[in-house]
């Protein structure tokens, strides 16, 4: 059972743009919402978190944008950049018990010039 | 370097055989976790340890994968008979009881069963 869905599976933009990956969860005990990206043959790096108390959280150029009422949220990449191009998986873990996380399947993001 | 460490990078073996792969946590977190990632798909959790503590498996993780944490520090992941279908990139994380639930990931292990 896939409990966290993410799209689009691949995306291309140019550099200066700004790319935009969406995430929908099930689960309502999730509280908790990482993104990770992860390059070719490393491991997955947290980039961004947000609780669902939190409408917006902003890091630099990453930006969370969370609906917790649809039970969406969505990462914004802005003025996107070559050395962003990496595949970017949003997840979900329940802060209590065990705390293991779910991810989505991911999306490879490349930047253009 | 104070990040999880992972060792063996890359195992390459004969269906059939045993490997074991260690992993190494940052040395203040207490829990750790082995997730497993196939090509094009996102890590899929396999077992979790607090301390030396073995306290959650999922059922990806059949009886011929055993993980060991003995003294609440390194861990293992050992499997047995491996099949083809092990052929995937191990991973190791680890955090930090009592602060946010952040998980730091290390560079894995690629597996490859021939």
């Amino acid at each position: 059972q896939q409990q966290v869905k993410q799209s689009p599976q691949s995306l291309i933009v140019q550099k200066g743009g700004i790319s935009i990956i969406n995430c929908a969860y099930e689960n309502t005990a999730f509280d908790y919402f990482p993104w990770y990206q992860q390059f070719p043959g490393k491991g997955p790096a947290l980039l961004i978190a947000i609780r669902p108390d939190v409408s917006e959280k902003k890091e630099g150029r990453f930006t969370i944008s969370f609906n917790k009422s649809a039970k969406q949220f969505s990462l914004h990449i802005m003025d996107s950049q070559p050395g962003d191009s990496a595949t970017y998986f949003c997840a979900a873990t329940h802060s209590g018990g065990y705390q293991k996380v779910t991810f989505g399947t991911g999306t490879k993001l490349q930047v253009i010039p | 370097d104070t990040g999880v460490s992972q060792d063996p990078r890359h195992k390459i073996t004969k269906r059939g055989q045993n490997v074991t792969f260690r992993c190494d946590p940052i040395s203040e977190h207490n829990r750790l976790y082995w997730y497993r990632q196939t090509l094009g798909q996102g890590p899929e959790f396999l077992t979790y340890f607090q301390n030396e503590a073995q306290l959650e498996k999922s059922r990806l993780l059949s009886d011929r994968f055993s993980a060991e944490r003995p003294k609440g520090s390194f861990s293992t992941l050992e499997i047995q008979r491996t099949e083809q279908g092990d052929s995937a990139m191990y991973l190791c994380a680890s955090s930090l009881q009592g602060r946010e639930p952040e998980q730091y990931f290390g560079p894995g292990t690629r597996l490859t069963v021939t």
